[in-house]
């Protein structure tokens, strides 16, 4: 496929429990994006990746939250010890070069957590 | 506090006729602004963008106006389709933030009615 896709489509956990939602950016992409949409907001910006360099997290909402990329492809974001505000739809988007604001997105996960 | 605000949530619209989505925003570091269609259960597409030294951008039936003294942004589809039913978003960027993050509004819900 040439989109942006992540796993799980959906995903369903208690609360306390740690979650891995999955990103595959578009071939050749080096920029990639987190962003989540809680219920009735705008997506909100959570860390950044640009090739090698050190990611900027200034986004993630807490220490529970952390991301990695590697081998400057596919990325996983990681959320420890859920909460029932976590729910949400965790968007990932990536761009062909930093300087591109065109982003393209991924179809998201949605996040419940009971 | 939102640097991007979208204030109509909703917009309805007949067919064939103009839809105009508007979008205001407070910080003046943003040089380049996007829009995005939301279909549900899908990712942001990207539509149509402007950069802060134009003050229009046209691709077919979509038209983005920039009014950089009054911060506001409005997209324009005519002749409006039922296939264009969707959430809009608005989102702005800053080259001067390094990571290219978009702040998006909150979305317009636009329907078009056959």
């Amino acid at each position: 496929g040439a989109g942006v896709s992540q796993s799980p489509s959906n995903k369903v956990t208690e609360k306390g429990k740690d979650v891995e939602l999955r990103c595959d950016p578009i071939s050749g992409h080096t920029a990639l994006y987190w962003y989540r949409q809680s219920l009735g907001q705008g997506l909100e910006f959570l860390i950044y990746f640009q090739g090698n360099s050190a990611p900027d997290k200034s986004g993630l909402p807490s220490d529970r939250f952390s991301a990695e990329r590697t081998g400057g492809s596919v990325s996983t974001l990681t959320i420890q010890r859920t909460q029932q505000e976590d729910s949400a739809v965790y968007l990932c988007a990536s761009s062909l070069v930093m300087g591109s604001p065109e982003q393209f997105f991924g179809p998201g996960t949605r996040l419940t957590v009971l | 506090d939102q640097q991007v605000k979208q204030n109509s949530p909703s917009l309805s619209v007949q067919e064939g006729r103009i839809s105009i989505l508007n979008c205001d925003y407070t910080n003046s570091m943003f040089d380049y602004f996007l829009w995005y269609k939301k279909y549900p259960a899908e990712g942001p597409t990207f539509l149509i963008s402007i950069s802060s030294i134009k003050d229009k951008n046209e691709d077919g039936r979509f038209t983005v106006f920039l009014n950089k003294s009054a911060k506001h942004l409005s997209l324009h589809i005519v002749p409006s389709q039922p296939g264009d039913s969707a959430v809009y978003f608005c989102a702005a960027s800053s080259s001067g933030a390094g990571s290219y993050q978009l702040t998006f509004g909150k979305g317009t819900k636009l329907s078009v009615i056959p």
